[in-house]
């Protein structure tokens, strides 16, 4: 059984620029949420995705911006890059929207 | 942000003492989650509450989930040096916002050999 995988593992960025972030989740589960984790801090909710439809979000603003492919994948895209974009990005899938999440090692990304 | 107290921050404890770490919330969740995160690495599940009242262990752990819905403790008994980590409570409740987990702030934990 494949566990969750994110890629690109680390990331280095300017501030204003984009990027994007993929996850795959583990076989067999539907739904995908995307957490971000500033250092020395818990990890904070940014959106789940179920059946290719974003199924809710935390309190980021609309430059965050998610998708879900139909083989279950999703991705993290953030635009106008700020300094304080600077963390481990999550990835973490489920069944069903159900409580079994399963994370990834997650996307260390710099802004400088 | 965060909604979740998590005490202490980080604890630095001896091999084979036991460990208690607890997680309080301004709001009522319907599952408890304990989460151990090592470097460089996501969080791994440890322990599920689904019940107030409800005590569950997995091994040398131990957690409960408070009568109130509002809180939530950790025990580890003879800790060992695998032990390091943070460990993290989590609240998950149906909202709007999807079945989001809340997480605390964690606890650091060494443990000297």
């Amino acid at each position: 059984e494949t566990g969750v995988t994110q890629s690109p593992t680390h990331l280095i960025k300017t501030r204003g620029q984009q990027v994007t972030l993929r996850c795959s989740s583990q076989s067999g589960h539907n739904t995908v949420s995307w957490y971000q984790q500033a250092l020395g801090q818990g990890p904070q909710f940014i959106f789940q995705y179920y059946r290719e439809e974003e199924n809710g979000r935390g309190n980021f603003p609309p430059r965050f911006s998610g998708l879900q492919f139909p083989n279950y994948s999703s991705e993290l895209n953030v635009n106008a890059l700020e300094l304080d974009d600077s963390a481990l990005y999550l990835c973490a899938s489920s069944v069903d929207r159900g409580h079994g999440y399963t994370f990834g090692s997650g996307t260390r990304l710099t802004v400088v | 942000g965060q909604q979740l107290n998590q005490s202490p921050q980080s604890m630095f404890i001896q091999e084979g003492e036991d460990v208690s770490m607890n997680c309080t919330s301004s709001s009522i969740f319907n599952t408890w989650l304990w989460y151990k995160q090592d470097p460089g690495e996501g969080p791994v599940l440890l322990i599920a509450l689904y019940k107030a009242g409800e005590l569950t262990s997995n091994g040398r752990l131990t957690a409960q989930f408070g009568i109130t819905r509002k809180d939530s403790f950790l025990n580890i008994s003879a800790s060992i040096p695998s032990d390091v980590g943070i460990y993290f409570c989590a609240g998950q409740g149906l909202n709007n916002a999807g079945n989001m987990l809340t997480f605390g702030g964690g606890t650091r934990l060494m443990v000297k050999p």
